[in-house]
């Protein structure tokens, strides 16, 4: 079974402070997924990595894939309140169709 | 398109009793899965297709039978319902066509309690 462990598992933090959370597994995986989850809703996907090494933005969110494919990270530049939410990732398994879900950072962002 | 549909919303159920999850979507994807969310916690995935007629294991399988019939319906069954079984329910759905296309669509999401 391939784990996916993330860190921090809460985080409070101000609006405008920068945050950086971790995905790390033992596993290699094809590629890797950052979901933000609000409450009462699913996982909406906001990201996809697939080369190792590779750097993706998204308006203030930079999401980074570990060179060995193992471990990813998302930060996030001046906070702001509706960043609120529950980030996941998820793992995709090499040879099979299904993701293996981390347990997510819960972030809060106080205005 | 209305995405991933999911009924009921909510549901109460006495412990051992049975019910059925519905989960449908319009999109023509060919896997759909289901997963369970404890409160705080992620995703463990329960169940999982990869088209009409086939379904395999996933981590948490035990208490629960899901089948495939047609591309859009994956229903999942609850036969004795423990209070282990307590959590909120997901159905997603994607089209696996390319290692890098395999975003997930989630329903809204099944809270059942089981007293």
């Amino acid at each position: 079974t391939q784990l996916l462990e993330q860190s921090p598992q809460f985080l409070s933090i101000q609006e405008g402070e920068n945050l950086t959370v971790y995905c790390n597994s033992s596993s290699v995986f094809s590629s890797l997924q950052w979901y933000r989850q609000e409450p009462g809703e699913g996982p909406v996907l906001l990201v996809t990595v697939v080369t190792g090494g590779e750097v993706k933005k998204l308006k203030r969110l930079t999401f980074q894939f570990g060179d060995a494919r193992k471990d990813s990270s998302l930060h996030i530049t001046a906070a702001q309140p509706g960043d609120t939410g529950l980030y996941l990732c998820a793992g995709k398994d090499t040879n099979a169709g299904k993701s293996t879900f981390g347990d997510g950072t819960t972030l809060t962002v106080k205005p | 398109n209305a995405g991933v549909t999911q009924t009921p919303k909510f549901r109460i159920l006495k412990i051992g009793q049975s019910m059925t999850l519905q989960c449908a979507q319009d999109m023509n994807h060919n896997y759909m899965y289901w997963y369970r969310q404890d409160p705080g916690m992620g995703l463990k995935l329960i169940y999982y297709s990869v088209g009409a007629g086939i379904t395999d294991k996933g981590e948490v399988p035990n208490g629960y039978n899901v089948s495939r019939s047609t591309t859009e319906d994956f229903p999942l069954r609850l036969e004795l319902a423990a209070p282990s079984q307590t959590s909120v329910y997901f159905c997603a759905s994607s089209l696996l066509v390319l290692p890098d296309s395999t975003e997930q669509f989630f329903g809204p999401g099944t809270r059942l309690t089981v007293l």
